[in-house]
């Protein structure tokens, strides 16, 4: 398709089990941001990537919070040891170009994670 | 640092009722201001941007203007539909090598027929 496409879609999880979240960008689009989104809450950004390149990862909320994009597409985000709290949508946004705020950032539909 | 205050919601309208969604900035430069739109079961989308001061950033009858000096990005449409009920996000981006997204809390729009 031509849109940021995550999955799985739903997940959910018992306590302390590890997940892993894909998202596959628009092709071609050089950057990638993963985004938390809380119920109720607005997206909070977790980490930001051009091509292979983790340039920013201040926003993941513990050391059990680990993201990749090994070839410069696609990106997994791992939670490892799920805690309830980590209940959450985990969104996937892709742009052309990093660097430029006039670039539109396309969101995938998101990945809905409950910790059970 | 950089951050989004917006409306509480939920807020509820009848068809046709004028809209305005308050939403104001702080931010360290100059930032680009958004309005994302997320209707029911979809992913956020690009409503309408602005990017520099006095700008007015439009789509699907909805405006809003950019206004430096009171820090302020409202969201306005003169006639609403039953179709615009979503939550709608203003936010923000400072340029920089990550450019990253900064969002408010979401607005909830519920609209009556």
């Amino acid at each position: 398709g031509a849109g940021v496409s995550q999955s799985p879609r739903y997940k959910v999880a018992k306590r302390g089990q590890d997940v892993a979240l894909r998202c596959d960008p628009i092709s071609g689009h050089v950057s990638l941001f993963w985004y938390q989104q809380a119920l109720g809450q607005g997206p909070e950004f977790l980490t930001y990537f051009q091509n292979e390149a983790q340039l920013d990862k201040s926003g993941l909320p513990s050391d059990r919070f680990f993201a990749e994009r090994p070839e410069g597409s696609v990106s997994t985000l791992k939670i490892q040891r799920t805690q309830q709290e980590d209940s959450a949508v985990y969104l996937c946004a892709s742009q052309l170009v990093g660097g430029s705020t006039g670039n539109t950032i396309y969101f995938g539909e998101g990945s809905w994670l409950t910790v059970v | 640092g950089n951050s989004v205050t917006q409306m509480e919601g939920p807020v509820t309208l009848s068809e046709e009722a004028f809209l305005t969604i308050n939403c104001t900035y702080t931010a360290t430069g100059y930032p680009s201001l958004f309005w994302y739109v997320q209707y029911p079961g979809e992913g956020l989308q690009l409503l309408l941007k602005a990017t520099k001061a006095d700008d007015k950033g439009s789509n699907k009858g909805f405006e809003a203007t950019y206004r430096k000096e009171t820090t302020s990005f409202h969201l306005e449409k003169g006639s609403v539909q039953v179709s615009d009920s979503a939550v709608y996000f203003c936010a923000l981006s400072v340029f920089s090598s990550a450019s990253k997204i900064i969002f408010g809390s979401g607005t909830r729009l519920s609209i009556r027929p």
